[in-house]
């Protein structure tokens, strides 16, 4: 079976623009969760989706906007980037959202902010 | 806002030795406590787990042990080996995850 996937694996973008990143979970998982990754730092959580309804969110800016569609994958929006944006951002899956649920994680997205 | 403090930064141990790391959590409410390894451009991926009703667990040369106590729970890697090398995460929580600022682990030959 496929674990998570994410796209693009890499990209580059200017200053100011937006991005948006794009996840599929495990098959029969329907909670997706988003996590930053800075170099040389742990991930931090951005955002959890459960049936398309937001579960929980961290601490990051209004810029950080995600959404879950009916066939569980989701999608990581980022306006007006800055240079501080730049990390891996991974995208996670987990069967539901109760406590101490096991989370799979993906390979990632290598976001560059120039 | 909710720490995971790991220790130590890094670590250099020779074939065979027996790396600790070390983490230590605030919020009593969490109730999940993995840990992830992460190989450079990779996703990280989970390598063991531990709720807290037990103080110990082991899946194959890889133990947690859990002080509920002291907040602090520490993976030991048996028999290390090269292959091992990678950096070390480790997670506490109950619904979402915060995560150490992770280990990087050099086992020489």
């Amino acid at each position: 079976d496929a674990g998570v996937t994410q796209s693009p694996t890499h990209l580059i973008k200017t200053r100011g623009q937006h991005v948006t990143l794009r996840c599929s979970p495990i098959s029969g998982h329907k909670s997706v969760s988003w996590y930053q990754q800075v170099l040389g730092q742990g991930p931090q959580f951005i955002f959890q989706y459960y049936e398309k309804e937001e579960r929980g969110r961290g601490n990051f800016p209004d810029r950080f906007s995600a959404r879950q569609f009916p066939n569980y994958s989701s999608e990581l929006n980022v306006n007006a980037l800055l240079l501080g944006d730049s990390a891996l951002y991974l995208c996670a899956s987990s069967l539901d959202v109760g406590r101490g649920n096991t989370i799979y994680f993906g390979e990632g997205s290598w976001l560059t902010v120039v | 806002q909710q720490q995971v403090k790991q220790s130590p930064q890094s670590l250099i141990v020779q074939k065979g030795g027996i790396p600790i790391i070390n983490c230590a959590y605030e919020n009593t409410a969490f109730d999940y406590f993995p840990w992830y390894q992460q190989f450079p451009g990779k996703g990280p991926a989970l390598l063991i787990a531990i709720r807290p009703d037990v103080s110990e667990k082991k899946e194959g040369r890889f133990t947690i042990s859990f002080n509920k106590s002291a907040k602090q729970f520490s993976l030991h890697i048996m028999d290390s080996q090269p292959g091992d090398s990678a950096t070390y995460f480790c997670g506490a929580g109950s619904y979402q995850l915060t995560f150490g600022k992770g280990t990087k682990l050099s086992v020489i030959p």
